[in-house]
């Protein structure tokens, strides 16, 4: 149980397009789903926390209109990089939790859609 | 002060060894810890989680929790080289994961 996929797993686009990543909680409904940001050997930096049926909460230093959240229903929430430029080439992934589970603060991880921007 | 310190290896170890990676933590209001396991280029899977000080078994791993210390371990018995990753120590504070900077692990055959 517990399964969060994302699609795509890779995605390579020229500078000045936007690209959508989808996150889908696969077995179970996510009110609440997040969408992180990691670098080669660095941690995950949350991004934005996206709830379901309302406006997402952005991290500090994020812009809110060059990262698009949407989470439209309870197992999907989408993330738009508009006009995608190089340094926003990175390692995007998604977590869900599952607010019915007795650990309803675990967050479940998808593997991850790796971008890149030419 | 990082508020979660996690040593960021490399840890090399031979198959079979007892391996032992742990994080400390500032905040005590800290609540959930939990521990991913993240192959590269991977997003981090769930390994344990716990709640309260105390030790939580399952398989060959071992959480370890010490509230009074603000530390936490992880233990990983008999390894193997299936287990080389890196693994992230995470927290729950108002509903945000916050996560260690992640020990990189080699079991060498």
């Amino acid at each position: 149980g517990a399964v969060v996929s994302q699609h795509p797993s890779w995605v390579i686009c020229k500078s000045g397009t936007s690209v959508k990543i989808e996150c889908r909680s696969l077995d179970f409904q996510a009110t609440t789903m997040f969408w992180y940001r990691q670098f080669p050997k660095q941690s995950l930096m949350l991004m934005a926390t996206s709830n379901e049926g309302s406006k997402a909460t952005y991290e500090q230093g994020v812009e809110k209109d060059k990262f698009l959240i949407n989470h439209a229903s309870l197992t999907l929430s989408t993330l738009t990089v508009t006009s995608a430029h190089p340094e926003d080439s990175s390692f995007y992934i998604c977590s869900a939790r599952d607010s019915l589970l007795v650990s309803g603060e675990t967050q479940y991880f998808g593997p991850g859609t790796r971008l890149l921007v030419l | 002060q990082k508020e979660v310190e996690q040593d960021p290896g490399p840890l090399s170890v031979p198959e079979g060894a007892i391996v032992s990676l742990n994080c400390t933590y500032s905040n005590s209001a800290f609540q959930y810890f939990m521990w991913y396991r993240q192959y590269s280029r991977k997003g981090p899977e769930l390994l344990m989680y716990t709640y309260s000080s105390g030790n939580k078994e399952d398989g060959r791993f071992t959480a370890q929790v010490d509230k009074s210390s603000k530390y936490i371990s992880l233990f990983i018995r008999d390894s193997q080289p299936s287990d080389s990753a890196t693994y992230l120590c995470a927290m729950i504070l108002s509903s945000k994961l916050i996560f260690g900077t992640g020990t990189r692990l080699q079991v060498f055959p």
